[in-house]
């Protein structure tokens, strides 16, 4: 089975600290994605990677950056936390680029800036 | 740019039922529609994934079929059961793009 992890469940933070969030794939997949989820936004997509130390911005990318130095593992940085950047941050990985496979989630990352 | 509905929004229905959930994309032009289902405060597990080149997929109780010159997808459940009580998303990969289109969902709840 894929299996895709981040690193904290839950996670408090205060206005204005640098955060990162860390996912890691097993499955030797090539795309990897943040997303953030929000009420009534739904999901919307943050960065994504399709290649080590590759990155394209998502929708939404203004006030957070990504870094894949490995494959199985992509962060998001916040690097100067706000209250707005309060959310759920998915984390997703597939098997391909331009690939007609499944995308796969990690459990996510319930972040609260205060 | 592509859009996703998903109509209802939310969905009550009683143990045992048969139901239907609804997508509609705006832009035909996808590799692919995925079904998810997501748990509250959880992560979203993939339930079903249709080709563009296909009409349905089966897994088990569900049935996802694609109509891309409509532009629909319906994700049906057999025999609904308190367990599939969870928000249910459709998302779509457009074609020439990494990147999936999501609808907002609907929450299912299915009561004993």
């Amino acid at each position: 089975d894929v299996k895709v992890t981040q690193s904290s469940r839950y996670l408090v933070k205060r206005t204005g600290e640098k955060v990162f969030l860390e996912c890691v794939q097993d499955m030797d997949h090539e795309n990897m994605f943040w997303y953030r989820q929000d009420p009534g936004l739904g999901l919307r997509l943050i960065y994504f990677s399709y290649d080590v130390k590759m990155k394209e911005k998502g929708d939404i990318p203004e006030g957070y950056s990504v870094s894949r130095e490995k494959k199985e593992r992509f962060s998001l940085i916040l690097e100067s936390a706000s209250t707005n950047q309060t959310s759920m941050y998915l984390c997703a990985s597939t098997l391909g680029r331009l690939s007609s496979y499944e995308q796969y989630f990690g459990p996510g990352t319930r972040l609260t800036v205060t | 740019k592509q859009e996703v509905t998903q109509i209802p929004a939310a969905l009550s229905v009683p143990e045992g039922e048969n139901l239907v959930l609804n997508c509609s994309f705006t832009d035909s032009a996808i590799y692919n529609l995925q079904w998810f289902r997501q748990d509250p405060g959880k992560g979203l597990t993939s339930l079903l994934l249709i080709q563009s080149s296909q009409r349905e997929q089966t897994s088990g109780r569900l049935n996802a079929s694609l109509d891309k010159s409509s532009g629909r997808s319906t994700l049906y459940i057999a025999a609904s059961q308190p367990g599939d009580s969870a928000t249910y998303l459709c998302a779509v990969l457009q074609g020439g793009s990494e990147k999936l289109v999501f609808g907002k969902g609907t929450k299912l709840t299915v009561n004993p």
